[in-house]
């Protein structure tokens, strides 16, 4: 079945840094991925759509030169959260939907749990 | 607008009973609805989806879910719980309208199955 790999599953940095998601479409291309944040015991936040080969598309509220969204190919987009601090610290969550198939279920990573100290 | 309600934040039943995970949706056209399954510190699993056709769906690990377009509901059903089953569950809608496949969450409902 379709399987979206997400990495790393895990990062701790410090306040400051910058830290990079990578979500990959093992096999099948992605035009479109999506980004979601879920918080404890809440449910998932679209943060912003990545279109392939364009600009991505950000909900309201999200600042989008703190969450930078690069989708170079049809298999690969990354999310860069820049000088994080503390309050980002959350669940990232990439889904993506396969474009060769109608009314397909959106297939997700499987989360990176991202602390910041 | 899409949207979805899951009425429960938390349903309890024993291993063995049948259990039912409520949703209703508000959709402007068409509905496309998913049930989605996330265990701790994972991200979600497709459990099942109506587009068209019979009511009944069936999906993975047994789930079924019924469409119900006059109360427009999609609750999720199982006959017989497993503790396995405790997760978190999310009922989704599919915005027709716009960006193919982005999708609406409802809040979740966490099952917990004791033994």
């Amino acid at each position: 079945g379709a399987v979206v790999s997400q990495h790393p599953s895990r990062v701790i940095c410090k306040s400051g840094t910058s830290v990079k998601i990578e979500c990959r479409s093992l096999d099948f291309q992605a035009t479109t991925m999506f980004w979601y944040r879920q918080f404890p015991k809440q449910s998932l936040m679209l943060m912003a759509t990545s279109n392939e080969g364009s600009k991505a598309t950000y909900e309201q509220g999200v600042e989008k030169d703190k969450f930078l969204i690069n989708h170079a190919s049809l298999t690969l987009s990354t999310l860069t959260v820049t000088s994080a601090h503390p309050e980002d610290s959350s669940f990232y969550i990439c889904s993506a939907h396969n474009t060769g198939t109608a009314n397909s279920p959106l297939h997700f990573g499987n989360g990176t749990r991202l602390t910041v100290t | 607008a899409q949207s979805v309600a899951q009425p429960e934040d938390q349903v309890n039943v024993a291993e063995g009973n049948p259990l039912t995970v409520k949703c209703t949706y508000s959709v402007s056209g068409n509905p496309y609805l998913f049930w989605y399954v996330q265990y701790p510190n994972r991200g979600l699993q497709f459990l099942l989806k109506y587009i068209t056709g019979d009511n009944l769906v069936k999906g993975s690990y047994g789930f079924e879910a019924e469409f119900n377009k006059s109360q427009t509901s999609f609750h999720l059903k199982k006959p017989s719980a497993l503790v396995s089953d405790s997760a978190l569950y999310f009922c989704a809608v599919r915005d027709t309208g716009s960006t193919l496949g982005r999708l609406y969450f409802g809040r979740g409902t966490q099952l917990t199955v004791w033994p």
